[in-house]
């Protein structure tokens, strides 16, 4: 089984509406990020969390909202998508205590915003 | 801020060739950690190495080998007798410890390599 995964996979929306992108891990990692992807921009962090209590906004943030229900999982949501949305979404983990830095990335969530 | 520059935003070679993706950093860390990932068409991210600032040995894995020069603010990565097999789009990235390692991956745009059979 993978060890971070992402649902959905994929995803069409149209604009306006509200959707959730989740991330759950099985790394036992403290630390979680959400990124986006766009054709020749690489990745741009949107939002990550140290732990449970912790929340913090990325480069990208605006139009965003994340929450951390528990330390395996960090959804993302945007509360009403709009076309420029449209992008693949990766979540990440890493582990303060480990090998520093290296962060884990699911799959990725492709969205498109109709 | 941090910053990562891949110049290079599309490398086509013949299979067998060798190629060398630039990557050029900016940092006002003392201790970071510089990556490369792979991303093969089927989109996923694919961990390739990690390289703290204090280490500037070059490394050599396989096919592959990482350049890492403090001086010049680079760490290029080679392929050794391409294969079609790696043609992917291949991401440099950097964290600095200043923020105590834990916000986030800054990457380069990305350079899409084609390796033609």
């Amino acid at each position: 089984d993978a060890d971070v995964t992402q649902t959905p996979r994929n995803r069409i929306t149209k604009t306006g509406k509200r959707i959730m992108l989740e991330c759950s891990q099985t790394k036992g990692h403290d630390r979680m990020y959400w990124y986006r992807q766009d054709p020749g921009l690489g990745l741009q962090l949107i939002y990550y969390s140290f732990d449970v209590k912790d929340i913090n906004k990325g480069e990208i943030s605006d139009g965003y909202s994340v929450s951390r229900q528990a330390q395996a999982k960090f959804s993302l949501s945007l509360e009403s998508a709009i076309p420029n949305q449209t992008a693949l979404y990766f979540c990440a983990t890493s582990d303060s205590s480990g090998s520093h830095n290296e962060q884990f990335f699911g799959p990725g969530t492709r969205l498109t915003v109709l | 801020a941090q910053k990562v520059t891949q110049a290079q935003t599309e490398i086509s070679v013949v299979e067998k060739e060798d190629v060398t993706l630039d990557c050029v950093y900016e940092t006002r860390d003392t201790t970071y950690y510089l990556f490369w990932y792979k991303q093969p068409p089927s989109g996923e991210l694919v961990f390739l190495i990690r390289r703290n600032s204090f280490d500037e040995q070059n490394e050599i894995s396989g096919r592959y080998s990482w350049n890492f020069q403090k001086s010049t603010s680079s760490f290029n990565f080679t392929i050794t007798a391409s294969q079609v097999v790696d043609s992917a789009v291949y991401f440099c990235a950097l964290i600095g410890d200043s923020g105590g390692g834990a916000d986030g991956l800054t990457f380069g745009k990305g350079t899409h390599l084609i390796i033609q059979p």
